[in-house]
This record gives structure tokens, sequence and C-alpha cells, in this order.
């Protein structure tokens, strides 16, 4: 099966601890990104990497570090959650030109007590 | 910067009328504009996509036009059906190959 997959589904921490996101996509493509969906569904791109290399980062607080090992996954690292991080983490991968489709993977939800 | 704007943030319709969802947008790159559908607990996924100046594209019965000189990009469909129920994003991508989306709307199709 060819798709984007996302562990964990959900996630619950504290204020102040550190969580991993991991994303996969078995779709052979060069470009991956992280988005996040907050309370009110508004969709905001955080992170796009290209085979491995950062390409655009966003204005995004520094304690959100993404990694990447190789071009099929991209993971996300949070150092010390804060209660705004609540929201859902949605990855995508496409070739990486501006006319191609993004498909996303089912994203992973946080929930910072 | 690049942005998008949907004005319609909640539209419920009955079943069998016909929707057109807004959307424009702000670029001073070539655009490529994107529709993306998300149901229920569901990820986005694609509907249409377009980069062609005054050329309609359809998909699954959806139907949009990219206007260049309004910057405009509004989806439509002639007969909408309750598994329309879903929240509806416009999307642009430009030479940094990300997608910035709109705010969003929701379609509620009732019986």
């Amino acid at each position: 099966e060819t798709a984007v997959f996302q562990t964990p589904n959900y996630h619950v921490t504290q204020v102040g601890n550190e969580v991993s996101f991991n994303c996969k996509q078995t779709l052979g493509h060069d470009t991956m990104y992280w988005y996040k969906q907050d309370s009110k569904k508004l969709l905001k791109i955080m992170f796009s990497y290209n085979n491995k290399q950062l390409i655009v980062n966003e204005t995004v607080p520094r304690r959100f570090s993404p990694q990447s090992s190789d071009k099929a996954h991209l993971n996300l690292r949070i150092k010390s959650v804060e209660p705004e991080d609540s929201a859902v983490y949605l990855c995508a991968s496409s070739a990486g030109g501006a006319q191609d489709t993004q498909y996303f993977g089912p994203g992973t939800r946080l929930l910072v007590l | 910067g690049d942005s998008v704007t949907q004005t319609e943030g909640l539209v419920t319709l009955t079943k069998g009328l016909p929707v057109m969802l807004n959307c424009t947008y702000q670029t001073t790159y070539s655009p490529f504009l994107f529709w993306y559908v998300q149901h229920l607990n569901e990820a986005p996924k694609l509907l249409l996509k377009s980069s062609t100046d005054n050329k309609r594209t359809e998909h699954q019965g959806f139907y949009a036009t990219l206007h260049k000189s309004s910057s405009s990009f509004h989806l439509q469909k002639s007969s909408v059906q309750l598994s329309d129920s879903a929240l509806y994003f416009c999307a642009l991508s430009t030479n940094y190959n990300v997608l910035y989306f709109g705010s969003g709307t929701k379609l509620t199709v009732e019986p």
C-alpha cells in the first residue's frame, strides 16, 4: 500500500514535556511537509523538506524541530510543549513541484494539559 | 505575502441544490490553485487543481475555473449530495512549493 503514515494517532502530555511524532511515506516522493491544524481547523505550513534538506521553515517556535533520516521519513520533535501546541499535526508528501498534489497522512492529534 | 481568502465559513444547503464556494488569492508569483476536501476525522484530499487561466477543471461533479484577472478560483457543483458534507479548503502554491490554505468552508448538506 502506498500512502503517508503517521504515528501515534493521538498523544496526551503535560506542559513542558518533550514529544516526537513520526511520518513515513511510501509514495517515492522527494518532498515532505508538516502542517498544523488548530482547533478552528486552520491549516498552516510549518516545515518543508526536500530529500532530507530543510527548504521552508515558516516562523515556527524554536521548540519545534523536524528530523529527516531519509527522503521517506520526516519526524517532528517538540522540546517543551505548551498549551497552544494542542492541535492536529499533518504530514504530507509530494513530488516537489508547485503544481504537484500533496498527499496527507491521517494526522497526529496532540493534547497538552 | 501569499494568502488565500475564503469568505464563507459555513454553508448549509438542501440536497440537490447548486453550491458555489468562494476563493480569492494574493501572490506576486505564478499561482497554482487547489481545492482540498476534508471529511470528518480524515486527512485532506485533493479535489481539483489548476494553473491555467480561464480553463475549467472538473472532478467528481465539482468544477472550478482559475481567473487570474480577478485572482479567483471558486468551487461549484450543480447538485450537492449528502456525501458532499465536509470541510473545503482552497489552497495556493507558488515557487516554494508549500500550500497556503484559506480558512476553510464547512459545507453541510441536509436531506
